[in-house]
């Protein structure tokens, strides 16, 4: 079946660096834009990045521009973010979301805690 | 950035209640526009996309309509699964921008 996994998440100081890794299955990940969305505790979700299906191009939401870099590897099937200069308020649960023209399949998350 | 608007932020409904959500951009995005369910502990799920497109697998008592700036999801008879929070988002332009959501409450 069609499966996004996340991994990489945990607990991290400010000003550390961190690195997401999504892995996905059952459908032709090279074919597909992919797309990073993160949810603060309590709060609504927050799209944070995009990158096309070949990888060539990329787009960043503001609060994380200069930061944070999306990209993939279609031979493995999977999804990065390197996130750098971590910011207590990156603290979130981040999806891994399949998307062309909306995001139609979420992986189940994982956890990213930013604090001293 | 385009900004969406939605509301109400919650709604308090009865199981068999019809339900209207509206969400408005801040500038128009045709019809790229998605709504999504989200229960407490999960990821979101695509409800509709195009403003008005059922995914497959999504009951039809889901309806969305709108064009450019304004834009409605209707659910025409609640049922118990429904209680969660809706939120549209456009995909027109990047940043994809969410609203801040709508939580269905059980009245």
């Amino acid at each position: 079946q069609v499966q996004l996994v996340e991994s990489g998440g945990g607990v991290v100081q400010p000003g550390r660096s961190l690195r997401l890794s999504c892995v996905a299955s059952g459908f032709n990940f090279r074919s597909y834009g992919m797309h990073w969305v993160r949810q603060a505790p309590g709060k609504g979700l927050e799209w944070v990045a995009v990158v096309w299906y070949d990888g060539k191009n990329q787009y960043y939401g503001d609060s994380v521009k200069g930061r944070f870099t999306i990209t993939r590897d279609n031979s493995k099937n999977t999804l990065y973010l390197q996130m750098n200069s971590l910011r207590v308020e990156d603290t979130a649960v981040y999806y891994c979301v399949r998307g062309q023209s909306s995001m139609d399949v979420w992986g189940k998350g994982t956890t990213v805690t930013v604090s001293s | 950035d385009i900004q969406m608007t939605q509301s109400p932020s919650s709604v308090s409904a009865s199981v068999g209640d019809r339900v209207t959500i509206t969400c408005r951009a801040s500038q128009g995005v045709t019809s790229w526009l998605a709504w999504y369910q989200q229960k407490p502990g999960k990821a979101p799920s695509l409800l509709i996309y195009g403003s008005s497109h059922l995914k497959e697998g999504v009951p039809s008592r889901f309806s969305g309509s709108g064009y450019g700036t304004d834009f409605t999801l209707t659910i025409s008879s609640l049922q118990p699964e429904d209680f969660a929070t809706y939120y549209c988002q456009q995909t027109n332009d990047f940043p994809w921008t969410f609203g801040q959501g709508t939580k269905v409450e059980l009245k």
